[in-house]
């Protein structure tokens, strides 16, 4: 079946370390975004793609970096520079951004966390 | 800037029928979803609108007034199943999401 796979599922980060969250996708989407959800918040934007080499800030994106190689693999690096990075971060991809009536899907997230 | 508001909280009995609104303030509009959300899992499709009116999609509707900016998702004969976090979702240039309302069904 088609769909998004998120590893790891639970992820710790030692103080001053970079830790990278993988989101592959084989629904043959163009565009894929990621999000941090905190508790009692609405989902984030941090970055999104629309097309391989190409990607944008969100609302969020310091602290962040991200790379878009292939067209299924959209992987995000929490930096050292993110001071706050605990939270449960979620990948999606959609047919075309921006399309207006294509929902988003989601993988089922990665809980990161500060050891 | 995008503002979208949802109630925090909503608590219901099954087999009853609960109406999550959303008011929304954005810079643009290009449709509105609803998705669900279970604790610790990824949020899923529910429904779109674009145009004014109601969208049926067997026990859940959803509403839009584009005039007003509001929305509302409603959902019928409530099951167990059902308690989730509803996340209302504007798509301007790109999607803003509603902090999102708890549904908690009681037996």
């Amino acid at each position: 079946d088609g769909g998004i796979t998120q590893s790891p599922k639970y992820l710790f980060r030692k103080e001053g370390q970079n830790v990278t969250l993988s989101c592959e996708q084989n629904l043959n989407h163009d565009a894929m975004y990621w999000y941090r959800q905190d508790p009692g918040q609405g989902l984030r934007l941090i970055y999104y793609s629309q097309i391989v080499n190409d990607f944008q800030k969100g609302d969020i994106a310091e602290g962040y970096s991200v790379s878009r190689e292939k067209k299924e693999s959209f992987p995000l690096t929490v930096t050292s520079a993110q001071k706050n990075p605990t939270a449960f971060y979620l990948c999606a991809s959609s047919i075309v951004r921006g399309s207006s009536n294509q929902p988003q899907h989601f993988g089922d997230g990665t809980r990161l966390s500060i050891l | 800037g995008q503002n979208i508001d949802q109630p925090t909280e909503m608590t219901a009995t099954e087999g009853a029928i609960v109406q999550i609104n959303c008011t929304y303030q954005t810079s643009g509009f290009n449709g509105l979803f609803w998705y669900q959300q279970h604790a610790g899992e990824a949020p899923t499709f529910l429904s779109y609108n674009v145009l004014d009116g109601l969208e049926e999609k067997g026990r859940f509707s959803s509403f839009l007034s584009r005039s007003k900016g509001y929305s509302y998702l409603l959902l019928k004969e409530l099951q167990m199943k059902d308690s989730a976090s509803y996340l209302c979702a504007v798509n301007d240039y790109k999607l803003s999401f509603g902090a999102g309302t708890t549904v908690t069904v009681r037996a």
